[in-house]
């Protein structure tokens, strides 16, 4: 039982070049969700999705997009990466009230 | 809306020390709470859990009592270990799936 994984687990990009982070999980959860974590803010919601075919925002949205094609899947693409976008990015999924996160994929963009 | 306040970090203890992480929330309805580990180069991980007021969540020597009229989830341990070395995040859920966390509290404890 792989749970949650995330693919690549580090990254470097210049500014500017495009990328998806990918995310999937086999236990069937509805809720996925992208989290980016920055030293002394914890965690900050970016996108979450209760469903295929069903995302919306959250509270850092902006420069990241994604998509829930399937129940197991939920990528997250940056479309024109910049250094504040420097961070490490989680992804997670639940059934109710507990979160199973991934390890994680730490990213730099120079 | 919906908050949680943790102590800030780092916190650093000598090992077999008593650990106290405060932790206190702002919720409009009737949350559960939790405590979340995340060991260094990993994702986060559910410590403990409490999801109604009175009820103690505890795992691997760690409690918390969940204090309505505190509004508080304050972590407790009585003796750390150098492997309780870890960031632990305080956070709430009061239903749709979201889950709110705090900022996060650094534990160090030296051998």
């Amino acid at each position: 039982n792989a749970g949650v994984t995330q693919t690549p687990k580090f990254q470097v990009l210049k500014t500017g070049q495009s990328m998806t982070l990918q995310c999937a999980q086999d236990m069937n959860h509805e809720y996925m969700s992208w989290y980016r974590q920055d030293p002394g803010m914890g965690l900050r919601l970016i996108h979450y999705s209760v469903g295929a075919g069903i995302t919306d925002q959250g509270e850092v949205p902006n420069g990241y997009n994604v998509s829930r094609s399937t129940t197991e899947d939920f990528p997250l693409r940056l479309l024109s990466a910049a250094p504040s976008q420097t961070s490490v990015y989680f992804c997670a999924s639940s059934s109710g009230y507990e979160q199973y996160f991934g390890p994680g994929t730490r990213l730099t963009v120079t | 809306g919906d908050s949680v306040t943790q102590m800030e970090g780092p916190v650093t203890l000598s090992e077999e020390a008593f650990l106290t992480i405060n932790c206190t929330y702002t919720a409009t309805g009737y949350p559960s709470l939790f405590w979340y580990v995340q060991y260094p180069g990993e994702g986060l991980q559910l410590l403990l859990k409490a999801t109604k007021a009175d009820d103690k969540g505890s795992n691997k020597g760690f409690e918390a009592t969940y204090r309505k009229e505190t509004t508080s989830f304050h972590l407790e341990k009585g003796s750390v270990q150098v492997s309780d070395s870890a960031v632990y995040f305080c956070a709430l859920y009061t239903g749709g799936f979201k889950t709110i966390f705090g900022a996060g509290t650094r534990l160090f404890v030296k051998a």
